[in-house]
Order: structure tokens, then C-alpha cells, then sequence
């Protein structure tokens, strides 16, 4: 397996406009995580889904970001207006129900990482 | 709400010595403990994880142990290298939940 893939690598956009990433996670994976990561905070949980259904989303910032995962090859992390304090790289992880409930694998696989910068 | 602290934030260490990287945690009710290396511009590499129930894991030169009544794990890198040079990022998982709460990391570099 190619791992998670994350797309794009890096995007700049101008404040005001929509961005979308994408993320494809392991095949098999029933767990998809989006994490935010910036030198303020850290690495910070958004939302995860469990399934294609949505479990927690008490991390989205702010009604400006929504996701979705429409099957369970794909999601979305979407921005709307964008603004400059959304710059950060974003990061979407998978893992395996086997694994959490072993408690003996490594908890999630993560992506390369989308380095999104609103100007 | 669980809280993950990593000390030092940097550090900067010739190549040959020995290092420890501290990370602590508020709640000690966790599933496990993992160490991850992140290298820049790249995404997470998963180096050792902890079971609640174990106090320490090794892999080649690097030994993570764990201390959970305390909330302290500590990462010790024998003989570093440059190529350790990365930085490292501690995360708990708390019982009863499916994700990680990470530290901010420690960013390593090993000069030559």
C-alpha cells in the first residue's frame, strides 16, 4: 500500500477564497483523522470519522471548515472563506479498528502533510 | 481534558552523545503512549509505542520508558547521529477515546 496520500502538497491561496484537501487513507483503514499542526499549538484533532461517519468534530475551529468522507477511499477538509490564520499544515491519518482495540500496533498511519498559506 | 508537555522544546547536541527527551501528561488514564519522529516537511514516522501496562519499549539505539503514575515518559537516544536530527513528538491515547492528544515536540539536531 502507498501509505495515506494527501493532495496537494503545498497551496497558497488568497484570504477569502475556498480551499479543499483531500486525503485517501489506507485501504482497510475504517478510522480517518485530520489534524492541524502549528508552531502556536501544536498538533490539534479536527474531526475524525469512524466508518464515513463523522464521530467527533469538536475540533473544527469554526463553521468555515466542514469535511466529509463520501466512501471510504476519500475525504475532504474544506475552508470557506479562507482566512490567514487557517496557514498551517494539515495532516490526515488512518488506522485499523484491529489496531485500536489490540492496543498492540501503532495507533495511525499519517499523511505527508498539506502546507496551506492564505495571503 | 488530557494535556501532553514535552521538555525541551529544542536541543542541540554534537554527534556521539547520549540524549533524553522528557514528555509528561496530565491523566494517567491513557490506552498507551507513543513516540513519533517527524522530519521536515513530512508527516509522522511512528518510533516506539508504549502499552499502559509495560514500562519501556527499545528499538535499536533508541529506549522509551514510561512512568504512568507519575505521567512521565522519557525518549533516551544512544551514540545520536546527525541523521536523528528530526523532531520528536510525544502523544497519549486516553482511555475511552480513539485518538491521539500530542505534545509540541522537541526539535533535535545533531551536528557533525
Amino acid at each position: 500500500d502507498a501509505g495515506v496520500i494527501q493532495s496537494p502538497r503545498h497551496e497558497v491561496t488568497e484570504m477569502g477564497q475556498e480551499v479543499t484537501l483531500r486525503c485517501k487513507p489506507i485501504s482497510g483503514h475504517d478510522y480517518l483523522f485530520w489534524y492541524r499542526q502549528t508552531m502556536m499549538r501544536g498538533l490539534e484533532l479536527l474531526i475524525y470519522f469512524n466508518n464515513n461517519v463523522p464521530i467527533d468534530d469538536s475540533g473544527m475551529p469554526e463553521d468555515r471548515f466542514s469535511a466529509k468522507m463520501p466512501n471510504a477511499s476519500f475525504s475532504t477538509l474544506k475552508i470557506q472563506p479562507s482566512e490567514p490564520r487557517d496557514s498551517a499544515v494539515y495532516f490526515c491519518a488512518s488506522s485499523s479498528t484491529l489496531y485500536i482495540r489490540a492496543e498492540s500496533e501503532p495507533e495511525a498511519f499519517f499523511g505527508q502533510g498539506t502546507r496551506l498559506t492564505v495571503v | 481534558k488530557q494535556e501532553v508537555t514535552q521538555i525541551p522544546a529544542a536541543l542541540s547536541v554534537p554527534e556521539g552523545e547520549n540524549l533524553v527527551l522528557n514528555c509528561s501528561f496530565t491523566d494517567s488514564a491513557i490506552y498507551n503512549l507513543q513516540w513519533f519522529r517527524q522530519d521536515p516537511g513530512k508527516g509522522l514516522t511512528s518510533l516506539l509505542l508504549i502499552q499502559s501496562s509495560q514500562r519501556e519499549q527499545t528499538s535499536g539505539r533508541l529506549n522509551a520508558s514510561l512512568d504512568k503514575s507519575s505521567g512521565r515518559s522519557t525518549l533516551y537516544i544512544a551514540a545520536s547521529q546527525p541523521g536523528d536530527s528530526a523532531t520528536y513528538l510525544c502523544a497519549v491515547r486516553p482511555r475511552g477515546y480513539s485518538t491521539l492528544t500530542f505534545g509540541k515536540g522537541t526539535m533535535l539536531l545533531v551536528s557533525p
